[in-house]
């Protein structure tokens, strides 16, 4: 069984104290390995998509990296409106994405 | 990114009546998609693949019969709660793959509120 997890569950940060997100995972056929972004009260919005180990991929202040067990969620000099859950899914080969319980990030001004 | 639209946003339902619940990919034929359940500070659980053209594929402890999935165009899946108990109550949410850029987008999600 496909298994994520998230740390940590919460993240306080100040405005432009950067941080990290992890994401480990096991699974049995990875296809992609996904990254998103949830408003309370709002569906996923979609960050990124991470194939194979040793990829990057960056929006704004947001970089994600995958290795063969885990990926990161780089936050940057982050801002108020960072604030959110960042969830972590890893696909399998039929296309059904497991999530992580995800990380509830909140930047103070 | 690609579209998906999900409705209604909110919906408060008797105990014992059904909910419809539709979601539409806008810009894109989506020809798997998938149907999703969250509690709160929970994740996101998988309930069904919905597969145009054929019949929904269920999850695990998921009761068809009353979770019914219709995946009638490439456009269009929808979700309805029959004969709904309070403990129905959550935040459904849709996604779909577009194979053209082989990510899955999601839908605003559904509150169901069952009194």
């Amino acid at each position: 069984e496909d298994q994520v997890t998230q740390s940590p569950e919460a993240l306080r940060l100040q405005e432009g104290e950067s941080s990290s997100l992890n994401c480990s995972y096991t699974v049995s056929g990875l296809r992609g390995l996904f990254w998103y972004r949830q408003d309370p009260g709002k569906g996923p919005e979609f960050l990124f998509t991470l194939y194979s180990a040793g990829e990057e991929k960056e929006k704004e202040r947001l970089k994600a990296t995958l290795t063969k067990k885990e990926s990161f969620l780089h936050i940057t000099a982050p801002k108020p409106e960072d604030s959110a859950t960042y969830l972590c899914a890893v696909q399998a080969p039929d296309y059904k994405l497991s999530f992580g319980a995800g990380t509830t990030v909140t930047v103070r001004a | 990114g690609a579209v998906v639209s999900q409705h209604p946003s909110r919906v408060i339902c008797k105990s014992g009546t059904s909910v419809k619940i539709e979601c539409r990919s806008l810009d894109f034929q989506a020809t798997t998609m998938f149907w999703y359940r969250q509690f709160p500070k929970q994740s996101l659980m998988l309930m069904a693949t919905s597969n145009e053209g054929s019949k929904a594929t269920y999850e695990q402890g998921v009761e068809k019969d009353k979770f019914l999935i219709n995946h009638a165009s490439l456009t269009l899946s929808t979700l309805t709660v029959t004969s709904a108990h309070p403990e129905d109550s959550s935040f459904y949410i849709c996604s779909a793959r577009d194979p053209g850029e082989d990510s899955a987008f999601f839908g605003q999600g559904t509150r169901l509120t069952v009194v």
